[in-house]
């Protein structure tokens, strides 16, 4: 079983919601990672926390806003989004985001945008 | 070139065969590289990290060539739990990782 969780599992928005997901970790690890993938498309990167600093913003658009509130947990905060912004939304973490190390994925959150 | 090139697939094979696949990636820098497969609507799982040694788990064998910065991945005597995306993975620099479009494997009784 997966030590990266995420809630919900589901979730269906309007494009004038406000929604987060909620993603934790019990490895200890210090860099949590943010990802959206598309069906039959590989993950992207989105956001990279490095010991609760944001090291890496991949040019996401503004209506995603990241929170990292402690080592163990990372939200992603939703606001005003768009159809095409549906897609699975997976959390990660590694030992301590210095490259190298493996990344270990949560279950994702299927996202889906009305 | 792509960053990281991997054959689509479909890869139709019955249980039992043996089955490799390929990835080459443009980053001459690049230090990590994994396997990771992906089951339909579920998350990527790391199923080997690879080294310059090659290194085997089981029915799995991956190699590494860095002078021609290609991987590969071995699966002999698939079994039908085996089907699934196969995800060739390669460390960008600080942090970020770039996935290959992935190779699907179909394994039929």
């Amino acid at each position: 079983d997966t030590e990266v969780t995420q809630t919900p599992k589901h979730l269906v928005m309007g494009m004038t919601n406000k929604k987060s997901l909620k993603c934790e970790q019990h490895m200890g690890h210090r860099a949590m990672y943010w990802y959206k993938q598309k069906a039959k498309k590989p993950p992207e990167l989105m956001f990279v926390y490095s010991y609760e600093k944001l090291s890496i913003n991949e040019s996401v658009p503004s209506r995603f806003s990241p929170e990292c509130p402690n080592s163990s947990l990372l939200n992603l905060h939703l606001h005003a989004l768009q159809p095409e912004d549906s897609a699975l939304y997976l959390c990660a973490s590694s030992q301590n985001g210095f490259g190298q190390e493996t990344q270990y994925f949560g279950p994702g959150t299927r996202l889906l945008v009305l | 070139r792509k960053e990281v090139e991997q054959d689509p697939g479909p890869f139709n094979v019955p249980e039992g065969a043996t089955v490799a696949f390929n990835c080459t990636y443009s980053n001459s820098a690049s230090q990590s590289f994994f396997w990771y497969r992906q089951d339909c609507r579920k998350e990527p799982k790391l199923l080997m990290s690879v080294y310059s040694s090659g290194n085997e788990d089981g029915r799995f064998t991956a190699q590494l060539n860095r002078a021609s910065q290609y991987i590969s991945l071995l699966i002999r005597d698939s079994k039908l739990s085996d089907s699934a995306t196969y995800l060739c993975v390669v460390n960008k620099g600080y942090s970020t990782l770039t996935f290959g479009k992935g190779t699907m494997l179909l394994v039929s009784p």
